[in-house]
Formats: structure tokens, sequence, C-alpha cells
């Protein structure tokens, strides 16, 4: 699981409560990415980090901010939530800039009432 | 706008026999495709990948062919088992240090003993 978690495992919340999701690593890899995962959609990519505080935007970001202000973390944070972002998050990290291989953590299940 | 589309959905096959995992791509700047394995409740793991500079890639019970003109590729598993049993994605992403994946929608495949 190239030491990868996340936290929360799983979370149920309200619509309009902000949320923070937590990836964490320890071997201090540059690359990290956050992916939402839907039915018939596959992953899809909200945001990815190349370094601390280096962060840019995927193809789902709306309503999506990260952060990262350490190299083992990468927060994601949902500042007002609402049911469209019910899915499961996974974290994602890449072992080195010409590398293509990404592993990913355990996911993280959201659901918002 | 999907630039990965897989088929099938989902696919259902019996002990020892092929199963077939269909991917289209629309970028022509993609240089890298993998496949992920996903078990329920489990984050993707990578199973295989293949560049364009080959038509196919094979490791064990499982082979990538590329058709680079055609802008598809695919995963066969040989004698399939049903350990198998699995969600599996195909991505594709350009290289270079962001290493984005854009991933098809998965397909849920049954081996049945």
């Amino acid at each position: 699981d190239a030491g990868i978690t996340q936290s929360p495992r799983h979370k149920v919340t309200e619509t309009g409560t902000p949320v923070t999701l937590r990836c964490h690593q320890t071997e201090n890899h540059r690359y990290m990415y956050w992916y939402r995962q839907d039915p018939g959609h596959g992953l899809r990519l909200i945001h990815y980090s190349y370094g601390v505080k280096d962060t840019d935007k995927g193809e789902v970001s709306d309503g999506y901010s990260v952060s990262r202000s350490k190299t083992e973390d990468f927060l994601l944070t949902l500042e007002s939530a609402t049911s469209s972002q019910t899915s499961v998050y996974f974290c994602a990290i890449k072992l080195a800039r010409d590398t293509d291989t990404q592993y990913f953590g355990p996911g993280t299940r959201l659901t918002v009432l | 706008q999907q630039q990965v589309k897989q088929s099938p959905q989902s696919l259902i096959v019996q002990k020892g026999g092929i199963s077939i995992i269909n991917c289209a791509y629309e970028n022509t700047a993609f240089d890298y495709f993998p496949w992920y394995q996903q078990f329920p409740g489990k984050g993707p793991a990578l199973l295989i990948a293949i560049r364009p500079d080959v038509s196919e890639k094979k490791e064990g019970r499982f082979t990538i062919s590329f058709n680079k003109s055609a802008k598809q590729f695919s995963l066969h598993i040989m004698d399939s088992q049903p350990g198998d049993s699995a969600t599996y994605f195909c991505a594709a992403s350009r290289r270079g240090n962001t290493g984005k994946l854009i991933f098809g929608q998965g397909t849920t495949l049954q081996v049945k003993p």
C-alpha cells in the first residue's frame, strides 16, 4: 500500500457542513493525488500536489480545496458539503517525477445527507 | 468529455475462460496506459501497464493489447479464476511530471466456478 493511510475511513455528515479528509504517507513522496470514485464514472481527479504548498486542480475540483503544508500530509476539504459529494475518495501517490505508477490508499467513504 | 471509454460495464466468465475488457481513448498525446484491479472495499492496485511503443505486453495470465492507429487497448485475462472477480479500470496519461490519470468507467468481472 506504499505506506498510505487515509482518515477517516468512513464519515457521515450533513449538507452545508465542512469536511476535511486526510491522506498521510510515510515515505516522503513528492506527488500526491485526490480522486473520487462514483459508479459509472470510474475515478476522477479532484486535485493533485507536486510538492509542499504546490497544488493544482484536476477535472472535478469545484467545491473542493486542498492543502499540503508538509510532505507527508495532503488534506482535501469540502468547504460546504453537498449531497453530490457523496462518494468514495481515494488518495494516491507517485514515487518520482519520471515514473508513472500511482499507488492508492484504502479510501474514505463519505456520505452527505 | 469522457476521454477514455471502457466496455463492457460488466462481464461474467466461466472459470478457465478468457476475459476481455476494452478501452478507447481520444487524446493522441496519451503515452501511458495502465490497468488497475480493485477488490471491494480496497483501493485500486496497478495490474499491468503499457506504452505505445509496443503492441502487446504480457505478465502471467494478464495481457495488454495495444492498437495505436485505432486508439484502443484491451486487457485479456487468460484462464480466468474466481479470485480474478473484481472491478477493472483502464486509464491513460501523458508522461510527465504531473502524472494525471484519466480513468475509464470500470468493468465488474465475475468469474463463475
